[in-house]
């Protein structure tokens, strides 16, 4: 069975420090597919990235970065220097192959200024 | 580029009366649809999703129904809601199985 596990509820930061969220999944598929999406307070899910099971090199988008490691099957995203409108609910997701997405729980981002 | 709509963006029902949530989708044809639901606190769980007209695939046994009349129109319908319907609703698209899905708005039903 598939799933995705962010442990962190809530996560506090003051402005202009690094943050990492963290994503562990679980699939038997070797094929699948690994997601992050933003919910700001507004509420609609913005995509941030979407990575391929075979592809496990990190990627860097500005002020964001994503670290892939099948190993121990997570996908982290930190951002860096952190600001006020990077406070949101962050979404990890897991696909393998089909039209389901498993979402995690989420993690709360709260930068503080 | 493609926009996805839904409408309402928020709604107040009592309970055991009926609802229709909409979907449209512009700037792509045959995408596939998808219906969302997140209660409070909570990440999301998938409800219903359509690869073509007329074809839906339920996720979860519930009161709640999907129907897609056109290609890009995807709707959200229940007889007889219950308290327990209450949460936020969100479309999404897609280009096809497995691409990355696009989500809307999304729309805050509250039953009372």
């Amino acid at each position: 069975a598939q799933k995705v596990t962010q442990a962190q509820t809530e996560i506090s930061v003051v402005e202009k420090e690094d943050v990492t969220l963290d994503c562990v999944y679980e699939t038997r598929d070797t094929t699948y597919y690994l997601f992050w999406y933003k919910q700001p307070p507004s509420g609609e899910l913005v995509f941030l990235i979407r990575r391929n099971s075979f592809d496990e090199q990190n990627e860097i988008s500005g002020r964001y970065s994503w670290n892939f490691q099948k190993s121990t099957s997570s996908f982290n995203f930190t951002i860096t220097a952190s600001q006020v409108v990077d406070s949101a609910v962050y979404f990890c997701a897991l696909s393998n192959n089909t039209d389901k997405l498993i979402f995690g729980t989420g993690t709360r981002l709260q930068v503080f200024p | 580029s493609q926009t996805i709509h839904q409408w309402p963006a928020t709604l107040v029902q009592p309970v055991g009366s009926p609802l229709s949530l909409e979907c449209t989708v512009e700037g792509t044809s045959n995408p596939n649809l998808y219906w969302y639901r997140q209660a409070a606190g909570r990440g999301l769980q998938l409800l219903f999703y359509s690869i073509g007209i007329g074809q839906i695939s339920s996720e979860v046994p519930q009161n709640l129904s999907a129907s897609r009349p056109q290609d890009r129109q995807f709707i959200l319908s229940s007889k007889k809601l219950l308290l327990s319907d209450s949460g936020f609703y969100l479309c999404a698209w897609s280009g096809g199985t497995a691409d990355t899905q696009y989500f809307g708005p999304g729309t805050r039903l509250t039953v009372l």
